[in-house]
């Protein structure tokens, strides 16, 4: 199984500033490697996929970087709605999770 | 608009068994494969098991292996998982999710529905 670790678990960021999330695979996923947003109560939300291709509909203060084991996420310009839990998601072999990333308001 | 509609959750004993349904709409149904994602409270996420378009090819997690077993209804629009012999750790909250695909080789979860809670207890 690919592990897939976050960090860090936590991060608090001020709005209007940049946030910067990782994720580690335990092996070379390729760019198979997902991002979802998940608010409280709510189901998550796919935002990249293919490592860099954002969604349908995610703003472009989202991107995504990297290949093979390390990965990025990077919000430009936080906004309020963006505090959140974010998972990453390999599907290069079956499909693991990270166990996400709390991102907080500093 | 696509909707994803569990149903079938509840509270349960260890060891028994339940039965989970998906109605989907607003999308063609059999040009897609299809996942249950699952959530323990106040954890993240898991993925339970997939079935392709066809239902040729489905998977499942190690934890659910031999137990849980997914299936479709192309003509109902339906996905379903039967869970048997059920555990204290497999309680969570189950995710209907749509792939992006059809075959299940690159599994990308571009939506998902509100979830069913399972609560397995004595």
């Amino acid at each position: 199984e690919i592990v897939m670790t976050q960090s860090p678990v936590t991060l608090s960021v001020s709005p209007g500033e940049r946030a910067t999330l990782s994720c580690r695979a335990s092996q070379s996923v390729s760019s198979k490697l997902a991002w979802y947003q998940q608010k409280p109560g709510q189901a998550p939300r796919l935002l990249i996929y293919g490592a860099s291709i954002r969604a349908t509909g995610i703003p472009a203060r989202f991107s995504g970087s990297g290949s093979g084991t390390e990965f990025t996420l990077t919000i430009s310009i936080l906004q309020s709605e963006d505090f959140a839990v974010y998972y990453c998601q390999q599907y290069n072999h079956w499909i693991t999770f990270g166990q996400g990333t709390r991102l907080e308001i500093k | 608009e696509v909707q994803l509609v569990e149903s079938g959750g509840g509270s349960v004993q260890p060891g028994r068994s339940l039965r989970l349904s998906c109605a989907a709409s607003g999308f063609t149904f059999d040009d897609y494969a299809m996942h249950w994602v699952r959530q323990a409270p106040g954890k993240g996420l898991e993925w339970v098991s997939g079935i392709s378009s066809n239902t040729n090819n489905r998977g499942y997690a190690d934890s659910v292996k031999g137990r849980f077993t997914i299936s479709r209804d192309n003509a109902k629009n339906s996905l379903y998982l039967q869970m048997n012999s059920l555990r204290a750790e497999d309680m969570a909250l189950y995710y209907c999710v749509k792939d992006i695909g059809s075959n299940m080789v690159a599994t990308i979860l571009d939506y998902w529905g509100q979830g069913t809670l399972v609560t397995v207890s004595s």
